[in-house]
């Protein structure tokens, strides 16, 4: 089974929408942390957002939200008000096992997310 | 602050060649990592290292060794390169907020390294 997936090859939003990134995950590990990356065309990889197994609540980081849903094991992100900078090609990852210890990453293949003015 | 700097930006090797990939932050972070993204892909994770003096190997780690000689700087060498290598390479720092279970992170990643292996 896929570690990651991401079901969305490509979106588009219009600008000032808001807009779900769908991810879900597969482990048996209980500790695991779940990343939001985005990457322009220009390259660089911009860490977004974080969520740990153990976070009761949602992660926010201003206009990101990650809407974790640990019984489906999904943790899709919300961008609200979009903006044509958002567009980007948008990786959700896992890291499973404890810090200091043995930690496995996995990425998705990406979402290709297009804003339309 | 400059963040994570990287170098260099772009390398063409001939196989068989080595070399080594610098990365310093100066944000006094503890935990490290080297990823490689290659064409359509996402990251993989080359080797990382939680705290200065250790490092423990990643998804793939074959071909390459890394060094954490101190807290800034955490380099990644292709000892006898191969165009299997050919990839963009990554290095990011961590900085933990909050300690165990509840704590959270925010990751910092330096501009890339863009090798070829011909």
């Amino acid at each position: 089974a896929q570690k990651i997936t991401q079901t969305q090859p490509g979106m588009f939003v219009q600008e000032k929408e808001a807009v779900t990134l769908d991810c879900t995950y597969d482990t048996s590990d209980p500790s695991y942390g779940l990343f939001w990356y985005k990457q322009p065309s220009s390259g660089e990889m911009i860490f977004l957002i974080y969520q740990g197994s153990y976070d009761q609540q949602n992660a926010t980081e201003g206009r990101y939200s990650l809407n974790f849903q640990k019984a489906r094991k999904s943790a899709n992100l919300v961008i609200s008000a979009s903006q044509l900078g958002d567009s980007a090609m948008y990786f959700c990852a896992m890291r499973e096992g404890s810090s200091g210890g043995y930690q496995k990453v996995t990425f998705g293949i990406g979402t290709k997310l297009q804003v339309i003015p | 602050n400059a963040g994570v700097t990287q170098t260099p930006k772009f390398q063409v090797l001939k196989t068989g060649q080595s070399m080594t990939l610098q990365c310093a932050q100066d944000m006094n972070h503890n935990s490290m990592y080297w990823y490689r993204q290659d064409p359509g892909m996402g990251l993989r994770l080359i080797y990382y290292s939680a705290s200065e003096g250790t490092t423990d190997k990643g998804e793939v780690p074959n071909g390459y060794n890394v060094s954490r000689l101190n807290k800034r700087e955490f380099s990644l060498r292709l000892e006898s390169a191969a165009p299997s290598q050919t990839s963009v390479y990554f290095c990011a720092s961590i900085k933990k907020r909050g300690s165990g279970r509840a704590g959270g992170e925010t990751q910092y990643f330096g501009p890339g390294t863009r090798l070829l292996v011909l």
